[in-house]
């Protein structure tokens, strides 16, 4: 299976702050990567798949980048609605991996 | 609007089974597999595996081969997932999410299975 590591675990940032997570694969994935924001007691929320490609509806203040191996998602301004857990998964195979989680705390 | 909605919480012992429910409404339900995502308290997302509603074929995370299934009654529209020999660290809330090539667009509510003695 394709691991997936993200990084950092926990960040806390202030309101205006650009924010990047990374995620590395353990092979190359290509370009199929996604990224979900994930709410306290809530279901994910799809941001950004295929790396780079804004879901409809999301703001524009997100945004990812990278192929292969690693990848970023960055949050340019935070906002205080940005808090919470966010994954990447991958789906260069049908046998997906989802990222440990980076938790994305407001100071 | 698409929906999904799971059927209600469940506590079981550990040893036994546990099949969830997820009824799918708002679009061609035989037009996009549905797939199966845990998350343990506090953990994170871990994937199960997919089910083609319109064949039923299905294929699962290695971790589970062997323990799940996952099935579907299209006169329902509705997919289920069967989770057998249950240990408590199968505690978690268990989703159905719907796939749009390859990625999740939907999400169902989420049912939280208990594993305890």
């Amino acid at each position: 299976d394709i691991q997936m590591t993200q990084s950092p675990s926990t960040l806390s940032a202030s309101v205006g702050d650009r924010v990047t997570i990374t995620c590395r694969a353990s092979q190359s994935i290509t370009g199929w990567l996604a990224w979900y924001q994930q709410k306290p007691g809530k279901a994910p929320k799809l941001l950004i798949y295929e790396a780079s490609s804004l879901e409809s509806g999301v703001p524009s203040r997100f945004s990812g980048s990278g192929s292969g191996t690693e990848f970023t998602l960055t949050i340019s301004s935070l906002q205080p609605d940005d808090f919470g857990t966010y994954y990447c998964q991958q789906y260069n195979t049908y046998s997906w991996t989802f990222g440990q989680g980076t938790k994305v705390e407001i100071k | 609007q698409v929906q999904l909605v799971q059927s209600g919480a469940e506590v079981k012992k550990p040893g036994a089974s546990v099949k969830v429910s997820c009824k799918a409404s708002g679009y061609t339900f035989i037009g996009y597999y549905m797939h199966w995502v845990r998350q343990a308290p506090g953990r994170g997302l871990d994937w199960m595996g997919w089910i083609n509603p319109n064949s039923g074929g299905s294929g699962y995370a290695q971790k589970f081969q062997g323990r799940v299934t996952m099935t579907r009654d299209t006169s329902m529209s509705t997919v289920y997932m069967e989770l057998t020999n249950l240990r408590s660290d199968d505690t978690a809330i268990y989703y159905c999410a719907r796939d749009r090539s390859s990625l999740i667009d939907q999400w169902g509510q989420g049912t939280l299975v208990t594993v305890s003695s």
